[in-house]
């Protein structure tokens, strides 16, 4: 069973505004979390940001924000004030922590950023 | 400077050769994986190892063998039995504590000839 959902294959945003890419997971374990990656066309993965099952507060990095919904079981990044260079692939990653330990990732959402 | 390096960046393959992609880090993590990335696709587990010697086979473990006989070392062999190996492989690791992220290499692209 697909464990990280991405249901977006692709969005736009005007550079400066604000966009926000979905991502829903699938676990029993109550100890996990959850990681955005962004992948530009070089290939190379840049760790975003991170957001563990047991925090209270949604997490923050500079303009990236995690929207936390642990009921929906929903943790989707908000990119705030777009620009150019955000143009790459974003993928939401979860690791459980007594279920293996394994790392895995959803299909992504390439995101273009229009001037 | 501590790091995931990966080699070789782009590799070649005639069908039926096995090949083998190296993994190196030296930040001392525990844990460390393979991915294969098809074309504007994710990343799919191919094996993961958390600590030395013993390994667990990921959602396509099928055509591939790894070995974790070194904290710093996981080499992925690309077998014969892989049908359809051309891809971009990563390799990453992280540590233990819940809230580190997975550190990867710069990818090895494979192509079968």
């Amino acid at each position: 069973a697909q464990k990280i959902t991405q249901t977006q294959p692709g969005m736009f945003v005007q550079e400066k505004e604000a966009v926000t890419l979905d991502c829903t997971y699938d676990t029993s374990d109550p100890s996990y979390g959850l990681f955005w990656y962004k992948q530009p066309s070089s290939g190379e993965m840049i760790f975003l940001i991170y957001q563990g099952s047991y925090d209270q507060q949604n997490a923050t990095e500079g303009r990236y924000s995690l929207n936390f919904q642990k009921a929906r079981k929903s943790a989707n990044l908000v990119i705030s004030a777009s620009q150019l260079g955000d143009s790459a692939m974003y993928f939401c990653a979860m690791r459980e922590d007594n279920y293996g330990q394994n790392f895995v990732f959803g299909p992504g959402t390439r995101l273009s950023v229009l001037p | 400077d501590g790091g995931i390096t990966q080699s070789p960046k782009y590799l070649f393959r005639k069908e039926g050769q096995n090949v083998t992609l190296s993994c190196e880090q030296n930040l001392n993590h525990d844990a460390m994986y393979w991915y294969r990335q098809d074309p504007g696709q994710g990343l799919r587990l191919i094996y993961y190892s958390q600590i030395v010697n013993d390994f667990q086979k990921g959602d396509i473990a099928e055509g591939y063998s790894v070995s974790r006989e070194k904290k710093e070392s996981f080499p992925l062999t690309v077998t014969s039995a892989q049908k359809n190996p051309t891809a971009f492989y990563l390799c990453a690791s992280r540590g233990q504590a819940p809230n580190t992220e997975a550190f990867f290499g710069q990818g090895t692209r494979l192509t079968v000839v």
